[in-house]
């Protein structure tokens, strides 16, 4: 059974650097891409981007490139999402998803990021 | 980008009566290949979102029949032929035919 376990819920201030993981496990991790989901109530679903576990390749939707770091490594079947520098914008709910072509075929469970002074 | 619009925003629903939701998008979705690149997902109340329906028309694993879509290029309509109880969440459409992936507002279904 394919299971994705993300890493728990982070508070920070404004300017603090943050990185959150996600491990894949029931499937060969090299295969599929991961991609990550942003909630907020404002904005809604937002697709932030994808990385290929296989050589750690991102692509990144235009509204969060530059601002986030996507990578992944296989050998701990991991993939991560990092930030140098939140803003308070950046709170939310973070999943990623376990992509089969573009279709999310499953979701990790969440991680709730507040970004506060 | 590609936008796509849901409605209704809300949809009160009675169990065992069918119910529609509506996806419009900006730009056709229908592939040279004859498929439609839209996914719908359902988001149940304190759970992640999970794949409803992909690629058109195709169920996902698990997903009961009473689920379909109709629909193709632009306009779409999951259809629910008889709502259960446990039917109750946020439903969201998402384009998958061109990145950046994009994502409707949500239609949430209730129980009246």
């Amino acid at each position: 059974e394919v299971h994705l376990v993300q890493s728990g819920a982070e508070v920070k201030q404004p300017g603090e650097s943050l990185t959150i993981s996600c491990q894949g496990s029931g499937y060969s991790f090299s295969t599929y891409s991961i991609g990550w989901v942003r909630q907020t109530p404002g904005t809604g679903l937002q697709w932030m981007g994808r990385v290929d576990p296989y050589d750690s390749h991102p692509n990144y939707s235009p509204s969060f490139e530059g601002h986030v770091t996507m990578s992944a490594d296989k050998t701990l079947s991991t993939a991560f999402l990092q930030w140098k520098s939140l803003r308070s914008s950046d709170s939310g709910v973070y999943y990623c998803t376990r992509m089969d072509g573009h279709s999310s075929e499953n979701w990790g469970q969440g991680t709730l990021v507040t970004v506060s002074s | 980008d590609i936008v796509l619009t849901q409605s209704p925003v809300s949809l009160p629903v009675t169990p065992g009566e069918p119910a529609s939701i509506s996806c419009r998008s900006s730009q056709s979705l229908l592939h040279s290949n004859g498929i439609d690149y839209l996914d719908w997902y359902v988001q149940k109340p304190g759970q992640s979102p999970q794949l409803l329906i992909y690629l058109g028309s195709s169920r996902a694993s698990g997903v009961p029949d009473r689920f379909s879509v109709s629909g193709s290029g632009t306009d779409f309509t999951l259809k629910i032929s008889r709502v259960a109880a446990e039917d109750v969440g946020v439903f969201y459409c998402m384009q998958t035919l061109q990145l950046p992936l994009t994502f409707g507002g949500g239609t949430r279904v209730d129980i009246k």
